[in-house]
């Protein structure tokens, strides 16, 4: 069976642009989760949608959002792209989110210039 | 604030000795992961301990919870150089729906 799946593996943008990082979770798991982890840090939460609603959200800036199409993969934008944006951008997915085993994708490694 | 924070921050030890980390959290709990991650990349799942468990074993692991202490252990026995990897761990708080990672331990295996 397929894993998570993350596309791109690693993208360099410069600031001001916009990014889209994609997600595909493992077959039959209907809750994605978004993670930035900045080097030496632990990942940061950013959403968790199931069933295509959003049901967490992360204390980040309005620049972030995210989307869960119905066969359950997901799409992480991010406008206006800053320095700080710079980071390896984790989806996760689970069975039917809390209370359930997440798995991880590798990752995107975003870098912006 | 994060909601685990790991102790100790890095650990050293010698290959076949056991490795002990911990974890503590500020807030109710549904459930404690525990999981590794290997050179930056993707996290690779451990164990989940729910709140109403005390002991889970999984192969060499062993991982507590003392949800009246909100802290978790996770012991590695019989290290392994292939256990060289940073440890997190991740609470699912029962007020809100976020999960939180703590900001790990790097543990390293001597040869």
């Amino acid at each position: 069976d397929a894993g998570v799946t993350q596309s791109p593996t690693h993208l360099i943008k410069t600031r001001g642009q916009h990014v889209t990082l994609r997600c595909s979770p493992i077959s039959g798991h209907k809750s994605v989760s978004w993670y930035q982890q900045v080097l030496g840090q632990g990942p940061q939460f950013i959403f968790q949608y199931y069933e295509k609603e959003e049901r967490g959200r992360g204390n980040f800036p309005d620049r972030f959002s995210a989307r869960q199409f119905p066969n359950y993969s997901s799409e992480l934008n991010v406008n206006a792209l800053l320095l700080g944006d710079s980071a390896l951008y984790l989806c996760a997915s689970s069975l039917w989110g809390r209370g359930t085993e997440a798995f991880f994708g590798q990752g995107t490694r975003l870098t912006v210039v | 604030s994060q909601q685990g924070e790991e102790d100790p921050q890095a650990l050293s030890i010698q290959e076949g000795e056991n490795a002990t980390m911990n974890c503590s959290y500020k807030t109710s709990i549904n459930n404690l992961q525990w999981y590794r991650q290997n050179s930056g990349r993707g996290l690779v799942h451990l164990i989940l301990i729910r709140s109403n468990e005390r002991e889970k074993h999984s192969g060499r692991l062993r991982v507590t919870l003392d949800t009246s202490k909100k802290s978790s252990s996770l012991l590695i026995t019989a290290s392994r150089a292939a256990d060289t990897a940073s440890y997190f761990c991740a609470t699912d708080a029962r007020r809100d729906d976020k999960i939180i990672f703590g900001k790990g331990t790097r543990l390293h295996i001597l040869p």
